[in-house]
């Protein structure tokens, strides 16, 4: 089976600091690993994705992401925090071996105090 | 391309109605999934389409709901006999299965089922 943790349910920084958002997986297989962003009463947008290919993955609004195999640890950063980062951030692991595919963790909410 | 779109984006019903959420994937995505998100909380898995298969619906809650997927299309959540805590977000999402492996999902907005 596959399974996600979020290690923090809400992290709280200041503006213009660094984020880190904690996330390890649990997988039989190699999966494909996704971060998504869900701004308050908004969809859920994709922030990046990792596939096998490059082990540091830049996602879209100044965050990224690296995959530790050793560590089963796919952590979220971004060197500076803006206002505009305050949402819920969830972490996915799939693997097409895994019958619906795609686990969700079950999401940390960042604030971002001015 | 469009992308993924629910509807209704907004749903009132009386408890013990029935309700149908209407959700259309992004066009050659084979697969679909149907979630449920409550106020405050993260993304319940409910049912997940892909292809022909037989769908998995191991994470519908009661047999008070069901789904159809007409082919690689549109697909209908129908809900029986609504209970009050069924007012959420149901959410789809589909994604492009390729050479075997699925990539991202795409969400649709949601619909907000609120149940008095």
């Amino acid at each position: 089976a596959q399974s996600v943790t979020q290690l923090d349910s809400h992290v709280s920084v200041s503006e213009g600091t660094p984020v880190l958002l904690r996330c390890n997986y649990s997988s039989s297989y190699s999966p494909s690993l996704f971060w998504y962003v869900q701004h308050p009463n908004k969809g859920l947008q994709l922030l990046l994705k990792y596939t096998s290919a490059a082990t540091l993955v830049k996602g879209i609004n100044g965050f990224e992401a690296e995959f530790k195999k050793s560590e089963t640890s796919f952590h979220l950063t971004k060197p500076s925090a803006h206002m505009s980062d305050a949402a819920e951030y969830f972490c996915v692991v799939s693997h097409y071996n895994y019958g619906q595919n795609f686990v969700f963790g079950p999401g940390t909410r960042l604030s971002v105090l001015p | 391309g469009a992308g993924v779109s629910q509807s209704p984006s907004n749903k009132v019903t009386e408890k013990g109605k029935d309700v149908e959420l209407r959700c259309d994937p992004i066009s050659g995505h084979t697969a679909l999934y149907w979630y449920r998100q409550r106020l405050g909380q993260g993304l319940e898995f409910l049912i997940y389409f892909q292809g022909n298969s037989a769908p998995d619906k191991s994470g519908l809650p009661s047999d008070r709901f069901s789904a159809e997927r007409t082919g690689e299309s549109v697909s209908t959540l129908t809900i029986q006999r609504t209970q009050q805590e069924d007012s959420a977000v149901y959410l789809c999402a589909s994604s492009l299965v390729s050479s075997g492996r699925h990539n991202e999902q795409f969400f649709g907005p949601g619909t907000r089922l609120t149940v008095l």
